[in-house]
């Protein structure tokens, strides 16, 4: 069974476009979070949702919205997507958000290209 | 800004034990010292975290200086499985701060030689 599942792995889209990323965990943990990696290989957190309530919401340009429907899923929109927004984009999910001693386990990432 | 010093890149061959080593010199008392990795058009995963002792799992053994400045992640048998970047991270409990986020580096890149 998948712990942290996303869907789509890979997404093309044009500029200007708004497109979802979904995510979704049955590991039955509270706390989910979004990671973007770059051309560079930079790991970075976006977001952190601990039941369905945002707790950490790092520099993130307001065209992204996560949306918590229930603490099993945590999706990704983004509006008017820009070349820059071209990355892997990770979904991750622990039992407690506010203490790195648990675990934090990752899905499979979900490479974005914007043409 | 990861706060932690690791290598760019190591070598190693199968079978043979990997000592990767972190440098954590501005540690506070209250942060762990973890370690992920990533395999290769994988999601990062976790390997083994500490504070104070040396930690052993299935995966790795983590020995942590006495001062604390600097820990070592040790492989004792690499596979060509391993090669991955390891990543080593410092955090712990919420003091406040934002110490319990995962700020990755840019950590070591570990090669495996058949």
């Amino acid at each position: 069974d998948t712990a942290v599942s996303q869907t789509p792995k890979y997404l093309v889209t044009q500029m200007g476009n708004d497109k979802s990323i979904k995510c979704e965990q049955n590991l039955g943990h509270d706390t989910m979070y979004w990671y973007k990696q770059d051309s560079k290989k930079f790991l970075k957190i976006m977001f952190s949702y601990n039941n369905k309530e945002l707790i950490i919401n790092e520099t993130v340009p307001n065209r992204f919205s996560p949306k918590s429907p229930d603490k099993a899923h945590l999706n990704l929109h983004i509006n008017s997507l820009e070349l820059g927004d071209s990355a892997v984009y990770f979904c991750a999910s622990s039992l407690i958000g506010t203490s790195l001693l648990y675990e934090q386990y990752f899905g499979p990432g979900t490479r974005l290209t914007v043409t | 800004d990861a706060k932690t010093t690791q290598p760019n890149s190591m070598e190693s061959n199968e079978e043979e034990p990997v000592h990767l080593p972190c440098n954590h010199s501005t540690i506070s008392g209250t942060d762990y010292i973890h370690w992920y990795r990533q395999l290769p058009s994988q999601g990062p995963e976790y390997v083994i975290h500490g504070l104070t002792s040396n930690v052993n799992n299935r995966m790795a053994s983590l020995a942590i200086a006495e001062d604390r400045k600097s820990s070592t992640l040790i492989l004792h048998r690499a596979t060509l499985r391993d090669a991955a970047v390891y990543y080593c991270i410092r955090g712990g409990l919420n003091s406040g701060g934002s110490n319990y986020k995962l700020t990755f580096g840019k950590g070591t890149l570990l090669t495996v030689n058949p």
